[in-house]
């Protein structure tokens, strides 16, 4: 079936620098999702891509959906301590149900 | 800002039981989903829902699980005969009915936990 891989798997880092992540798909997407998820929580939309090439920001955050539409990364610049959490992509064709599939996931730790 | 609800928040169940792990979608949504997160683990797909039947469903959700809008506002999912490896988060999520350009918000999850 369809497989995001995303990495790295944990980013360990210091409040202020800044982060990048990525994730990569053997299979096409029409969409692409970026969610974080804090414990005992469901996951919050961050950004959402529809459009090959397309980089959309939103605050410190920045994403791009791949040319080939089987990649995305995300940004995070200047990262402070409530940036921690899972970071997940997602993935959707548009069809009947636009069923999501979901990357691996990169564990953000931010140290103050 | 609308957000989807789930409950409970937790539940406990003995293995062999049924269980219903509930949702209300945001109002004005018409697409509806069930995905399951095991501990430690990606988040997966169940099933979609739309018009009042499944359009989507995972080799998950076998013939143990169903899910149901019994009226305007609730979405459930019922486990028939839970196994110790149902134990997981559930998300509950929905989306608008325009295509395409609407990303789905999900609710906080049920963790189901079986002993």
């Amino acid at each position: 079936g369809q497989q995001l891989n995303q990495s790295p798997q944990s980013m360990f880092i210091q409040e202020g620098e800044d982060v990048s992540m990525n994730c990569t798909s053997s299979s096409i997407f029409n969409t692409w999702l970026w969610y974080k998820q804090d414990p005992g929580e469901g996951p919050v939309l961050l950004i959402a891509l529809y459009k090959a090439g397309e980089l959309t920001s939103n605050g410190r955050l920045t994403a791009q959906f791949g040319i080939t539409r089987k990649d995305s990364f995300l940004n995070i610049s200047a990262s402070i301590p409530s940036d921690v959490g899972i970071y997940f992509c997602a993935g959707s064709s548009w069809g009947a149900t636009n069923k999501l599939i979901f990357g691996t996931g990169t564990l953000l730790a931010v140290q103050p | 800002e609308p957000e989807v609800t789930q409950t409970p928040s937790h539940q406990v169940t003995q293995m062999g039981q049924e269980v219903i792990l509930r949702c209300v979608p945001i109002s004005n949504h018409l697409y509806f989903y069930w995905y399951r997160q095991i501990l430690g683990q990606k988040v997966e797909f169940l099933v979609s829902f739309y018009n009042n039947e499944i359009s989507e469903k995972s080799e998950i959700f076998d013939d143990q699980f169903s899910v149901e809008r019994p009226d305007g506002s609730n979405f459930t999912l019922k486990i028939r005969s839970t196994k110790l490896e149902d134990s997981a988060m559930y998300f509950c999520a929905s989306r608008h009915p325009r295509q395409g350009r609407q990303p789905q918000h999900f609710g906080d999850g049920t963790r189901l936990s079986i002993l």
